[in-house]
């Protein structure tokens, strides 16, 4: 079965430079979500989407910005970045009116140096 | 704000034992409870899950039990083997659309 493609799987990046990271829903999945997992840490929510539109928000900073497409994939922009935001960031998406099950993609590692 | 949290931070198991993983939870909004379990390297992969008008639900060799009263979340874990290592998550959400709230992982080492 199809599963969340997120790409790239590792990026490495310096301070101040920006970050584009992408993320391929399941096929049908109209919602996105983006989290965030410091080291030993648990995800913590960034963002969601539901149909293109932002359907909440997290602990995002304001150097992330993030959107979802026509064809519901999405991506998450990070600018000016910091060392701080050397973390994996994992994509998820679900069907929102069928079930509340999210299905998470494998990650994007991060680092910044 | 609302937050989900383990008792134990880490769990070592004999192969073949049952394991429990415990869950506090504090947001008694939240309709919807989830067990994760991450490897190394990987996402959260979906384990089981309870409503919050049930108290208990099986899987295969799983169990998640519920008790609202005292917002009480476990995850048993029967005939634990080694590929049973991992982080687990026990999570929350107040709608079907709603992020999921992580609480901090537990450790689970299975000893060959």
């Amino acid at each position: 079965a199809a599963g969340v493609i997120q790409s790239p799987r590792h990026l490495i990046k310096e301070k101040r430079e920006t970050a584009t990271l992408k993320c391929y829903p399941i096929p049908r999945h109209d919602t996105v979500y983006w989290y965030q997992q410091g080291p030993g840490q648990d995800p913590q929510f960034l963002i969601s989407f539901y149909e293109k539109m932002q359907s909440d928000k997290g602990s995002i900073p304001d150097r992330f910005s993030a959107q979802q497409f026509s064809d519901y994939h999405s991506e998450l922009n990070m600018s000016s970045l910091e060392l701080g935001d050397s973390a994996l960031y994992f994509c998820a998406s679900s069907f929102r009116d069928y079930s509340y099950e999210q299905y998470f993609g494998p990650g994007t590692r991060l680092t910044v140096t | 704000g609302e937050s989900v949290g383990l008792h134990l931070p880490t769990l070592s198991v004999q192969e073949g034992d049952n394991s429990i993983i415990n869950c506090a939870y504090s947001n008694s909004a939240s309709d919807y409870f989830i067990w994760y379990k991450q490897e190394s390297g990987k996402g959260p992969q979906f384990i089981i899950d309870i409503r919050s008008n049930m108290d208990k639900r099986q899987g295969q060799r799983v169990t998640v039990l519920l008790n609202k009263t005292v917002k009480h979340l476990s995850l048993q874990i029967a005939a634990t083997q080694p590929g049973d290592s991992a982080v687990y998550f026990c999570a929350e959400t107040v709608t079907s659309y709603d992020k999921v709230i992580f609480g901090p992982g537990t450790s689970l080492s299975v000893i060959p």
